[in-house]
């Protein structure tokens, strides 16, 4: 099977704009959760979607943002970059089998550098 | 916010030697998984242990365990040049709360 991808890989932006990233999960994995990292905060959940609804919100402002779509592919926005938004962000797909947990996979991420 | 600590921040070892790493965490968890990390690149899973496992293995890698101590240790024998990363615990909560919670990481760093 394919792993996670993620488009793009690497990003720059300008204060004030937004982005858009992508993330499409393992054939068959219904479950995307997003990640950032950064070197001061580290690997920070920012939600989780689970056929098409977000069921795990993490503690971000509200300029981030996401969605799943019926093939389960996932896209994260962020509004209004502010230069501590610059971070690897990290998309994750599983298959949470009723009860239970499943390993979640991770994609390479993207890099955004926000000037 | 990290859910705990991992100790040490930074291992450096001879190749060939064992590598042990430590992580504690602060609430009851379902799971927890073992990652690796290469130069800021996407995580790779290693292993996950259940919360009614004890100890677990997977090829030259040992995970323990104790959900008393809220404590699980990753040990790597036989380390090898490749080994050299950085080495994440997670937890999560179960089923419907599936974030991972990570911790700070270590960063083993392998010399030839």
């Amino acid at each position: 099977k394919a792993g996670v991808t993620q488009t793009p890989r690497y990003l720059i932006k300008t204060r004030g704009q937004q982005v858009t990233l992508s993330c499409s999960p393992i054939s068959g994995h219904r479950s995307v959760s997003w990640y950032q990292q950064t070197p001061g905060q580290g690997l920070q959940f920012l939600f989780e979607y689970f056929s098409e609804t977000q069921r795990n919100k993490g503690n971000f402002p509200g300029r981030f943002s996401g969605r799943q779509f019926s093939n389960s592919r996932s896209e994260m926005n962020v509004s209004t970059l502010e230069l501590g938004d610059s971070a690897l962000y990290l998309c994750a797909s599983s298959s949470p089998a009723a009860g239970d947990q499943e390993t979640q996979y991770f994609g390479p991420g993207t890099r955004l550098l926000v000037l | 916010s990290q859910q705990g600590e991992e100790d040490p921040q930074a291992l450096s070892i001879q190749e060939g030697e064992n590598a042990t790493m430590n992580c504690s965490y602060k609430t009851s968890i379902n799971n927890l998984q073992w990652y690796r990390q290469n130069s800021g690149r996407g995580l790779v899973h290693l292993i996950l242990i259940r919360s009614n496992e004890r100890e677990k293995h997977s090829g030259r890698l040992r995970v323990t365990l104790d959900t008393s101590k809220k404590s699980s240790s990753l040990l790597i024998t036989a380390s090898r040049a490749a080994d050299t990363a950085s080495y994440f615990c997670a937890t999560d909560a179960g089923f419907g709360n599936e974030k991972l919670t990570f911790g700070t990481g270590t960063r083993l760093t392998i010399i030839p």
